[in-house]
């Protein structure tokens, strides 16, 4: 089955360590996205690539960077994890020009 | 500031009765939306879409309807099954074929045997 995968589906870090986060994707699509989930709160998009064109929200923080890669890898490094980006981060994907877009289950952020 | 809210956190309905999941939105640029559902521990999938030169779209058990004016959108579900209990979001865009999405914080369904 065509999926969109996350690894690890929990980490825990230290305060200031820095982390990265990974997405794989088989539905060969050309956009992929990283949102941030707070407890109770909406998800956040932290930005978003097409194709190799990256796409940085004016609100994401610096500490917050991305990598793809190829079409199918792309990663979350956060540079100096604070306890305030304790989160669940959801990767996503769609074909350009589509609303539509596939999730996959996320990865559960710790910072102790 | 919230441009798309679900006010209501949480709901509880009877099998075999209507749910109702209501999303307001306050950016009058927003021009399509979507419904997507969530189960524990998976991401969220698509469920159901309109755009606003539609006032309702249905899909099976699942109708949405939009009123511009109001910029209000519902989800219909009938009958709801226990399958439905999930968390679902309501999510909008400046226009259809627009990927950026804007969430609402969500709605939890329970659905009672």
């Amino acid at each position: 089955d065509a999926m969109v995968i996350q690894n690890p589906r929990y980490q825990v870090t230290q305060f200031g360590k820095p982390v990265t986060l990974s997405c794989s994707q088989t539905l060969n699509h050309n956009v992929m996205y990283w949102y941030q989930q707070k407890s109770s709160q909406a998800p956040k998009l932290l930005f978003h690539y097409y194709d190799k064109d990256f796409n940085n929200e004016a609100d994401t923080p610096d500490n917050f960077q991305s990598r793809r890669p190829n079409t199918s890898f792309c990663f979350l490094d956060i540079r100096s994890p604070g306890l305030g980006d304790a989160a669940m981060y959801l990767c996503a994907t769609s074909r350009i020009a589509s609303n539509e877009q596939f999730f996959g289950p996320g990865t559960r952020l710790t910072v102790l | 500031d919230q441009q798309v809210k679900q006010n209501s956190p949480s709901l509880s309905v009877q099998e075999g009765r209507i749910s109702i999941l209501n999303c307001d939105y306050t950016n009058s640029m927003f021009d399509y939306f979507l419904w997507y559902k969530k189960y524990p521990a998976e991401g969220p999938t698509f469920l159901i879409s309109i755009s606003s030169i539609k006032d309702k779209n249905e899909d099976g058990r699942f109708t949405v309807f939009l009123n511009k004016s109001a910029k209000h959108l519902s989800l219909h579900i009938v009958p709801s099954q226990p399958g439905d209990s999930a968390v679902y979001f309501c999510a909008a865009s400046p226009f259809f074929g627009n990927e950026k999405l804007t969430f609402g914080t969500g709605t939890r369904l329970t659905i009672i045997p």
